[in-house]
């Protein structure tokens, strides 16, 4: 009975490298969402994705970030030139339908040096 | 410009009391609540939510209350035991059909003392 996987739990990036975030869904869940929590602050959200389709991006950046739920393999969150400010830790959850409970993977924490 | 609110940073509770945790929000809009409670190094872990066409919900020892001309809920842990001891955030959506954007407050975490 797995629940939300993410990996990896821990990520060191140098200044302009890339990262690249998985999350895998609970079985049966079909729509992810993407959260970033910067220290002392609450999650805020990044965007959701359905299966080959992005639903609502309307809290990514601009520039630098993107996001990914292919039909077969883990959602990727990709952040490209990685800078300090990114150092945070990002949640993905997973729903069964949209509107149901969202329920968090344990997180993956960027550390950007 | 915040939300949803949690105006209060840390609760510090004895063991066997009440735990009563708020939250105010600012947008009319949302009508779906939820509350969710963090473990240092883990993700949040969903723990009761809240319609606006209710003004309680309870489960177990957890229960929330909503004021909606207030615009505040309230998480209610009665009793409180250690193994409470967490960050517990409140969580707001837009319609209950479309959960897509949860907004979260910053907050507050709880201290339960044996």
């Amino acid at each position: 009975n797995a629940g939300v996987m993410q990996n990896p739990r821990h990520l060191v990036r140098r200044r302009g490298q890339e990262a690249r975030l998985r999350c895998s869904p609970m079985k049966g869940h079909s729509h992810v969402y993407w959260y970033r929590q910067l220290p002392e602050e609450g999650l805020k959200f990044m965007v959701y994705l359905q299966k080959e389709n992005i639903i609502d991006e309307s809290g990514m950046p601009k520039e630098r970030f993107s996001a990914e739920f292919p039909k077969e393999g883990p959602s990727i969150l990709r952040i490209q030139q990685v800078v300090r400010g990114d150092s945070a830790a990002y949640f993905c959850a997973s729903s069964p339908q949209q509107g149901e409970t969202q329920y968090f993977g344990p997180g993956t924490r960027l550390l950007v040096l | 410009d915040q939300q949803v609110k949690q105006n209060s940073p840390s609760l510090s509770v004895q063991e066997g009391r009440i735990s009563i945790l708020n939250c105010d929000y600012t947008n009319s809009m949302f009508d779906y609540f939820l509350w969710y409670k963090k473990y240092p190094a883990e993700g949040p872990t969903f723990l009761i939510s809240i319609s606006s066409i209710k003004d309680k919900n309870e489960d177990g020892r957890f229960t929330v209350f909503l004021n909606k001309s207030a615009k505040h809920l309230s998480l209610h842990i009665v009793p409180s035991q250690p193994g409470d001891s967490a960050v517990y955030f409140c969580a707001a959506s837009g319609t209950e059909g479309s959960q897509g954007n949860l907004i979260f407050g910053k907050g507050t975490k709880l201290s339960v003392k044996p």
